[in-house]
């Protein structure tokens, strides 16, 4: 176990739709990750959010969107969603904003498109 | 820019032999390397990590990578392979480019035969 939590586990919706998922980062971690993991595209990192601020940003569509809140927890956005779209989503967190800092991995969200 | 080559999709070997994942990176600064698994349906895990320290870099669970700088390379190796290490490898680069992005290789697939 990690430490870092992500709910749903799982997530069935229709095209078209909106959803949100959660994570919330090891405790004392200040920065999260966002990835979608698909057979086609591999792990891709998404969006980077250091202490509340974006901090880097990886192959996010336009459609996606997060945010990092005071509690460190973080929301990521999905709207007008695409059958394309369905993949494992994993947040990461850090302690820091250095690249030598390891990220640890939650369990992930399986996102499922109709 | 950064990337990360894993060339191998796939490894076969058997219990009680070695295991060797290749993995090239490319990158602008120094980077920071490292090695995850992903076990079916699991997130992923730490196996190791190189931050400009010793290039020989000790695991978990008998793995263990060493930095080559003047060949670009990570190489993943373990003496002697188990059952249990049946799972995805991850080489994975991050660096100073655009706010240390993190790029994940496009994995490799090690089968380990009884």
């Amino acid at each position: 176990d990690s430490g870092v939590t992500q709910t749903p586990k799982h997530l069935i919706t229709a095209t078209g739709q909106r959803v949100t998922l959660r994570c919330s980062p090891r405790s004392g971690d200040l920065s999260v990750y966002w990835y979608q993991q698909s057979l086609d595209q591999g792990l891709q990192f998404l969006i980077q959010y250091y202490n509340g601020e974006e901090r880097a940003k990886g192959n996010i569509l336009e459609r996606f969107s997060a945010q990092q809140f005071p509690d460190l927890h973080s929301e990521l956005n999905l709207s007008s969603l695409e059958l394309g779209d369905s993949a494992l989503y994993f947040c990461a967190s850090s302690p820091r904003d250095l690249s030598s800092y390891e990220q640890y991995f939650g369990p992930g969200t399986r996102l499922t498109v109709t | 820019a950064q990337s990360v080559t894993q060339l191998d999709s796939h490894v076969s070997v058997s219990e009680g032999t070695p295991v060797l994942l290749r993995c090239n990176y490319s990158s602008s600064y120094s980077p920071s390397l490292f090695w995850y698994v992903q076990h079916p349906n699991k997130g992923l895990q730490l196996l190791l990590k190189y931050t400009s320290a010793a290039t020989l870099v000790k695991g978990i669970n008998g793995f263990e990578a060493e930095f080559k700088k003047s060949e670009t390379s990570f190489h993943l190796t373990k003496p002697s392979a188990h059952m249990s290490d049946a799972a995805e490898y991850f080489c994975v680069v991050r660096g100073l480019t655009g706010g240390f992005k993190t790029i994940f290789g496009a994995g490799t697939r090690l089968f380990v035969k009884a």
